[in-house]
């Protein structure tokens, strides 16, 4: 059974500091999404990983991909409070979209 | 990308009773996607469905408590039956991008509380 394992679960952090999050998975996969979720709201598509090494950008945030160590990371350049969310990783086992999610990690960016 | 309309957004319901949610795409997917996301939870995968066939449950959820109709390749809803307080949770559809099949979209979820 595939294990996703983020952390940590709660990141509190002063603005301008940057951070990483981790998404450990247990077993074979080179597809990994990050997700990020406002209160209330939905999930919002960050980034999508589709192969070893793979390394995507959007603003402050960078996401990487290692499938030999199964590893992914959300790295947070000079945080902003706008970034305060849950952010979850998730892996796809089956190509079809079949998604297990990590607990998710709580970001709070105090001003 | 898929735009994907949920309904309906929440609703507060007697235990006992059922409610079903509808899940609409604006092009023909393969596959969507039911999840439950409890409170303070992270989400986890109740079924998939596909047109045509019955749905395909995970370990936890059965068909006569999670009904699943998918009609056509832009439709499908999910009923939530004799419903009890544990049952309170968003729950989210999702489809794959179809035909490249390498991102998932969500709905924006329907926030279920039974009281």
């Amino acid at each position: 059974e595939l294990k996703v394992e983020q952390n940590p679960l709660f990141l509190s952090m002063q603005e301008g500091k940057n951070y990483t999050i981790y998404c450990n998975y247990s077993t074979t996969s080179d597809r990994l999404y990050w997700y990020r979720q406002d209160p209330g709201k939905s999930l919002e598509s960050l980034f999508v990983l589709l192969s070893n090494g793979a390394v995507k950008q959007e603003g402050r945030l960078m996401a990487s991909l290692d499938t030999k160590a199964r590893l992914s990371t959300l790295h947070i350049t000079a945080a902003v409070h706008d970034l305060s969310a849950t952010y979850f990783c998730a892996v796809d086992i089956r190509y079809g979209n079949k998604l297990v999610f990590g607990a998710g990690t709580i970001l709070r960016v105090k001003s | 990308s898929a735009v994907i309309s949920q309904k309906p957004s929440r609703d507060i319901c007697q235990r006992g009773t059922s409610l079903t949610i509808q899940c609409q795409v604006d092009s023909q997917v393969t596959m969507m996607f039911w999840y439950r996301q409890q409170p303070g939870q992270s989400l986890t995968l109740i079924a998939t469905a596909n047109q045509g066939s019955e749905a395909t449950y995970e370990s936890g959820f059965v068909i006569d408590k999670f009904p699943i109709s998918r009609p056509n390749l832009t439709f499908s809803t999910l009923t939530v039956s004799n419903m009890s307080p544990e049952d309170s949770s968003i729950y989210l559809c999702s489809v794959e991008d179809w035909p490249t099949n390498t991102e998932a979209f969500f709905g924006q979820g329907t926030r279920l509380t039974v009281v």
